[in-house]
């Protein structure tokens, strides 16, 4: 079965500076696809960004980009030159693509709060 | 990015009542899911439907839960009756496809039972 692990409940960090958010994931399919969405203080809830497990280079859309290590079942998130309103919780997400199951499964969030 | 409606934002209703959550999916999306989210955990699966379909369930779609969409309107969930345990915010989602396909996700109806 699959699972998705997010062992980091919040971190704070100091505007324009760098963080880096921790998954880890548990799959037996060969082809998977790992999502990072973000719940917003209103619980809005935004797709960010998308890694394909047969792609080796690091997916990157703006100042969101990915380091997926595939050998170690992990896929964190970098957030480069944060803002205040980068304050969100984080979601790491998976799914499967073979398996026959299309169920897109989350990480219990980890809450970012970015400082001035 | 694609918007997915939810009517009612919250709605408050006394146990052993039957609710129907809305949701307007975006207009070329084929595949439809429901999520439960409890204040400050993460999101859990519910449901998803295709053509018609319940597609897959978890083990939080008890039998008290039904999905439909008939004629192409909304993408309902429908629970009754209902529990106090059913209290918590159901997120609906669509995607275009499966797979690689983004989830797109609507705001949420926060639903109090009493």
């Amino acid at each position: 079965a699959q699972k998705v692990t997010q062992t980091q409940t919040s971190i704070s960090v100091v505007e324009k500076t760098t963080v880096t958010m921790d998954c880890v994931y548990e799959t037996r399919d060969s082809s998977y696809f790992l999502f990072w969405y973000k719940q917003t203080a209103s619980g809005e809830i935004v797709f960010l960004i998308r890694q394909d497990s047969y792609k080796k280079e690091n997916a990157t859309v703006g100042h969101y980009s990915l380091n997926f290590q595939k050998p170690k079942s992990s896929i964190g998130l970098i957030i480069t030159a944060t803002q205040i309103e980068d304050s969100a919780v984080y979601f790491c997400a998976m799914r499967e693509g073979s398996s026959g199951s299309w169920q897109l499964i989350f990480g219990s969030g980890t809450q970012l709060t970015v400082m001035p | 990015g694609p918007k997915v409606l939810q009517i009612p934002s919250h709605q408050i209703i006394d146990m052993g009542q039957m609710v129907t959550l809305n949701c307007d999916p975006v207009s070329n999306h084929l595949y439809f899911y429901w999520y439960k989210q409890i204040l400050g955990q993460q999101m859990e699966f519910l449901v998803n439907f295709y053509n018609g379909k319940v597609m897959e369930k978890s083990k939080l779609f008890k039998d008290q839960f039904s999905v439909e969409r008939p004629d192409g309107s909304y993408f309902t969930l429908k629970i009754q009756p209902t529990a106090l345990e059913d209290s918590a915010v159901y997120f609906c989602a669509s995607s275009l496809g499966w797979g690689r396909e983004t989830l797109y996700f609507g705001s949420g109806t926060r639903l109090t039972v009493l």
